[in-house]
C-alpha cells in the first residue's frame, strides 16, 4: 500500500460547482498537512497548511483533516475557471519544515468549465 | 513572500554531458530539496540539504550529486546526462516554521 493515495482523476466540473478532492494515508505518524497548487508549466504553490485533526478555512478553500480515517480533503466553493490546475496533498510527520521531508501525492488534475 | 529562483526554465543537453542546475531562495531558510516530476509518477525526491555542506540522499539519488556552499543556494549535478534524466526538475526550501516553497522549475530535455 502506498503511503500517501490521491485519485488520480481527471475531474472536470462546471463553474460554481463544490469540488472535494481527497487523499488517503497509511502512516499514522503524519501530522502535518499540506494541498499544493501547481498550474501548468509552474512549481507546485502551497494552498493550505493544517496541523493534526479538524478544519481550515481560507477564502474559498477549506482543508479538513480527519486523523482517525487518515483522511484529508480539499474543499473548493463557487469553484472558477482560474481553480483549474493540478493539487497536490502532502503531508510530514514532523514540523512541516525543520529536516522534515515530505510525502505526496501523485496529484489530481481539475478542470472548471465556465 | 517566499522567492526561489532556478536558474533556467528550459534546458536541452546531449547525453554524457555535465549538467548543472541552480537554485537559489531568498528567505534564509535551512532546507532546500530537489525533486523531478513526472507524469504519472508524481514528485520524486532526489536529494536535500539541511544546512550549508550537508546532504542527504532522497529516493532516487542515482546518477545525481549535489552541492551547498552557500545557504541560499543549492545545485544539482548530473554528472553524465542519459536520456532518462529527461523531466521537470523542482527545488523546494523550508524552515524549521515554514513548509516548502517551490521554484517554478526547469524543464530539462537530454537528447
Amino acid at each position: 500500500q502506498k503511503e500517501v493515495e490521491q485519485d488520480p482523476g481527471p475531474l472536470s466540473v462546471p463553474e460554481g460547482a463544490i469540488v472535494s478532492l481527497n487523499c488517503t494515508y497509511s502512516n499514522s505518524a503524519f501530522q502535518y498537512f499540506m494541498w499544493y497548487r501547481q498550474y501548468s508549466r509552474k512549481g507546485p504553490e502551497l494552498l493550505m497548511y493544517t496541523y493534526s485533526s479538524g478544519n481550515k478555512e481560507d477564502g474559498r478553500f477549506t482543508a479538513q483533516v480527519d486523523k482517525s480515517s487518515k483522511y484529508i480533503s480539499l474543499f473548493i466553493r463557487d469553484s472558477q475557471p482560474s481553480d483549474s490546475a493540478t493539487y497536490l496533498c502532502a503531508m510530514s510527520g514532523r514540523g512541516a519544515g525543520a529536516n522534515s521531508k515530505l510525502t505526496f501525492g501523485k496529484g489530481i488534475t481539475l478542470s472548471v468549465r465556465p | 513572500d517566499v522567492k526561489v529562483t532556478q536558474s533556467s526554465r528550459y534546458l536541452v543537453k546531449r547525453t554524457g554531458e555535465k549538467v548543472f542546475l541552480e537554485c537559489v531562495q531568498d528567505m534564509d531558510h535551512e532546507n532546500m530539496f530537489w525533486y523531478r516530476q513526472d507524469p504519472g509518477l508524481g514528485l520524486r525526491l532526489i536529494y536535500f540539504s539541511y544546512d550549508v555542506k550537508m546532504k542527504e540522499k532522497g529516493d532516487i539519488p542515482e546518477g545525481y550529486s549535489v552541492s551547498r556552499e552557500k545557504k541560499e543556494r543549492f545545485s544539482l549535478i548530473l554528472e553524465s546526462a542519459s536520456t532518462n534524466q529527461t523531466s521537470m526538475y523542482l527545488c523546494a526550501s523550508s524552515s524549521h516554521y515554514q513548509p516548502q516553497h517551490f521554484g517554478d522549475g526547469t524543464r530539462l530535455s537530454i537528447l
